[in-house]
């Protein structure tokens, strides 16, 4: 299975812009990459995924770098709650089941 | 709330017992997906399964197994329990098995192996 590779934390102010990193050098081109975050005492919830093109939703966006072997998470402007564990993920296009979440990296936003 | 329903929320034993974990997918769902977390582990994937039938298959030990349901819910065996499985255990569901799927997780089920 493809790995993905994530800072072990970052900071970000209130109200500023986040990129997190995901670096995914092996991915293969049936790999879809999908973000989750997981709160604190809460089951993972899911961001955003893509395939080969930036993505947007309400909750974030999806940058996808051209050779797709790194892509980054982008909250617009953090609020306090979206401190949480972030993942990047990769799910085979015929079966999502043995994806691996990595380590993750843990956001704190300060006031 | 991710419409993925998990029971019981907390779970006490001692080692060597034997527990059931119960998973009920969202609406429509056919797919579940069961996953432990452990401080020093991570998220690991244990197995999935897809109406009824076993999908795949990741770091699942012997001591444990589990099933499908023809209404879809999905129970995740633990025996001969050691410590070292206390951990929070994960179902996550989605209506198909495809890598563009979005995955919906449950609360958790917490359990405590004393």
């Amino acid at each position: 299975d493809a790995k993905t590779t994530q800072p072990n934390s970052m900071e970000s102010n209130e109200e500023e812009p986040v990129h997190l990193p995901c670096n995914h050098s092996t991915i293969s081109g049936t790999d879809y990459i999908h973000w989750y975050r997981q709160l604190p005492s809460q089951g993972p919830e899911y961001v955003i995924h893509g395939l080969t093109s930036n993505v947007n939703n309400r909750m974030a966006s999806l940058a996808i770098a051209e050779d797709r072997k790194s892509s980054t998470l982008i909250l617009h402007r953090a609020t306090l709650r979206d401190a949480a564990v972030y993942y990047c993920i990769l799910r085979d296009w015929t079966n999502a089941g043995k994806s691996t979440f990595g380590d993750g990296t843990t956001l704190t936003v300060k006031p | 709330d991710s419409g993925v329903t998990q029971t019981p929320k907390h779970l006490i034993t001692a080692t060597g017992q034997r527990v059931t974990l119960r998973c009920s997918p969202r609406s429509g769902d056919l797919s579940v997906y069961w996953y432990q977390q452990s401080l020093d582990q991570g998220l690991q994937f244990l197995i999935q399964y897809y109406n009824g039938e076993e999908r795949a298959k990741g770091n699942i030990l012997e001591r444990f197994s589990a099933q499908q349901f023809p209404d879809l819910h999905s129970e995740l065996n633990l025996s001969s329990l050691e410590l070292g499985d206390s951990a929070l255990y994960f179902c996550a569901s989605s209506v198909a098995t495809e890598g563009r799927e979005t995955q919906y997780f449950g609360p958790g089920t917490r359990l405590l192996v004393l």
